[in-house]
């Protein structure tokens, strides 16, 4: 059974340019949320996938934004990349209903020059 | 948004030491998540703790949730080196655990 698996690994951008992350859950979840770990920092919410909508958000801009495909798979984007995107980006697939953990996927690091 | 202060930032220590690390915040909380995050890895759910004064147990870790339920410690027996990692704690908001809010983390290293 795999688990949650994010691609690609590592990326390098230039700043301004635009990325595509992407994840696939665990099988049998459908929810799929996005984090951004910063050096030293626990990891903060970006947004939550829920039917193919985003059904939560935290405190990122609009310059961040996703999508969640009928297989529950899912994509983030963020366009106009600035320096402090630089991160590693994690995905984390849950069960909606009930009370399950969160399973995360290894994370993309993203480095932006 | 809540915040959750982790302490310490760091620990230095040998093999075979016990390890406590807690956890406080200025707010109530219905769940509370401990998470070891290894370099390179995603972090992994070690501990879910969700009424005030549960205390549970993983192997050689020990969580509690405290009685205000502000506040919760994880406790490591008995050290290995792979041990070694980050370790968060978080609560859960919203209906799942999809959203999840993390401490700073503690940084644990365990010498041989």
């Amino acid at each position: 059974d795999a688990g949650v698996t994010q691609s690609p690994t590592h990326l390098i951008k230039t700043r301004g340019q635009q990325v595509t992350l992407r994840c696939s859950p665990k099988s049998g979840h459908d929810t799929v949320s996005w984090y951004q770990q910063a050096l030293g920092q626990g990891p903060q919410f970006i947004f939550q996938y829920y039917e193919e909508e985003e059904r939560q958000r935290g405190n990122f801009p609009d310059r961040f934004s996703g999508h969640q495909f009928p297989n529950y798979s899912s994509e983030l984007n963020v366009n106009a990349l600035w320096l402090g995107d630089s991160a590693l980006y994690l995905c984390a697939s849950s069960f909606d209903e009930g009370s399950t953990e969160a399973f995360f996927g290894q994370g993309t690091r993203l480095t932006v020059v | 948004g809540q915040q959750l202060n982790q302490s310490p930032q760091s620990m230095f220590i040998q093999e075979g030491e016990d390890v406590s690390m807690n956890c406080t915040s200025s707010s109530i909380f219905n769940t509370w998540l401990w998470y070891k995050q290894d370099p390179g890895e995603g972090p992994v759910l070690l501990i879910a703790l969700y009424k005030a004064g549960e205390l549970t147990s993983n192997g050689r870790l020990t969580a509690q949730f405290g009685i205000t339920r502000k506040d919760s410690f994880l406790n490591i027996s008995a050290s290995i080196p792979s041990d070694v990692g980050i370790y968060f704690c978080a609560y859960a908001g919203g209906t799942s655990y999809g959203k999840l809010t993390f401490g700073q983390g503690t940084i644990l290293t365990v010498h041989p």
